[in-house]
C-alpha cells in the first residue's frame, strides 16, 4: 500500500546511546519531515527536506540528524540520546504540487530513553 | 514565527449533536492548512485540505472553513457519532513554501453514546 513508513514502531535506548528512525515514502513525494509529538506540547518539526540533498532545520533541531540521499528515504539520527528525547516520532511527505492531498504521515515510532 | 492556537481542548457531546472545532492563527500568509484526525496510540488521517485560495472544503459529514483575514478556520461535524471520537488537529503551512507544518495542540472530542 502507498504511503509513509516508519520503522522501528518502539524502541528503548540508554542514555547516550544512538540510533536511526527510518522513514521511506513510495509516493514520490518531494518534501519530507520529522515531528516530535509530545504531551502539551502538540506536534513540533525537528528537521524537513524538499528534495534530495537538501536538508533544513525546524523549531527542534538539537541532538537530532538528518540526510536526504534519495527521495523516497529520509532517516532521522539521535546522535547521543538524552531522556529528554523520549517521544513519539512521526515522519510526513507531501508534494509540492497542490491540489492533491497533502501531507501524509507514517504511524510513528514510540522512543523511550532511559 | 507562526503560532496556531485550538480552542476548546476537550469536548465532550452526545451522539446526533451538530459541533464546530476552532483553530486560530497568528499569520495570515498561509498557504493552506490542513485538518487532521488522531486515534489514541495511533498516526495522523488527514481529513481536509483548505488551500488559501479556497473558503471550505467537504468531505462526508465534515466541512472545514478558512477565514485568512481573519486568521481562522472551522471545522464542523454534522450528526456526531461515536466513532468520531478523537483528537482532531489543525495545521498551517507558510506561504511560499508548503514544505512544513506548525500545529496546534488539538481537540480531544469524546462523543457519547
Amino acid at each position: 500500500n502507498a504511503g509513509v513508513t516508519q520503522t522501528p514502531k518502539f524502541q528503548v535506548l540508554k542514555t547516550g546511546q544512538s540510533m536511526t528512525l527510518q522513514c521511506a515514502q513510495d509516493m514520490n513525494h518531494e518534501y519530507m519531515s520529522w515531528y516530535r509529538q509530545d504531551p502539551g506540547m502538540g506536534l513540533r518539526l525537528i528537521h524537513y527536506s524538499v528534495g534530495a540533498g537538501i536538508t533544513d532545520q525546524g523549531e527542534v533541531p538539537n541532538g537530532y540528524n538528518v540526510s536526504r540521499s534519495t527521495t523516497e528515504d529520509f532517516p532521522l539520527r539521535l546522535l547521543s540520546a538524552a531522556p529528554s528525547q523520549t517521544s513519539v516520532y512521526f515522519c510526513a511527505s507531501s508534494s509540492p504540487v497542490w491540489g492533491l492531498d497533502g501531507y501524509t504521515f507514517g504511524s510513528g515510532t514510540r522512543l523511550t530513553v532511559v | 514565527k507562526q503560532e496556531v492556537t485550538q480552542i476548546p481542548a476537550a469536548l465532550s457531546v452526545p451522539e446526533g449533536e451538530n459541533l464546530v472545532l476552532n483553530c486560530s492563527f497568528t499569520d495570515s500568509a498561509i498557504y493552506n492548512l490542513q485538518w487532521f484526525r488522531q486515534d489514541p496510540g495511533k498516526g495522523l488521517t488527514s481529513l481536509l485540505l483548505i488551500q488559501s485560495s479556497q473558503r471550505e472544503q467537504t468531505s462526508g459529514r465534515l466541512n472545514a472553513s478558512l477565514d485568512k483575514s481573519s486568521g481562522r478556520s472551522t471545522l464542523y461535524i454534522a450528526a456526531s457519532q461515536p466513532g468520531d471520537s478523537a483528537t482532531y488537529l489543525c495545521a498551517a503551512s507558510p506561504l511560499y513554501s508548503g514544505s512544513r507544518l506548525t500545529f496546534g495542540e488539538g481537540t480531544q472530542l469524546t462523543v457519547n453514546p
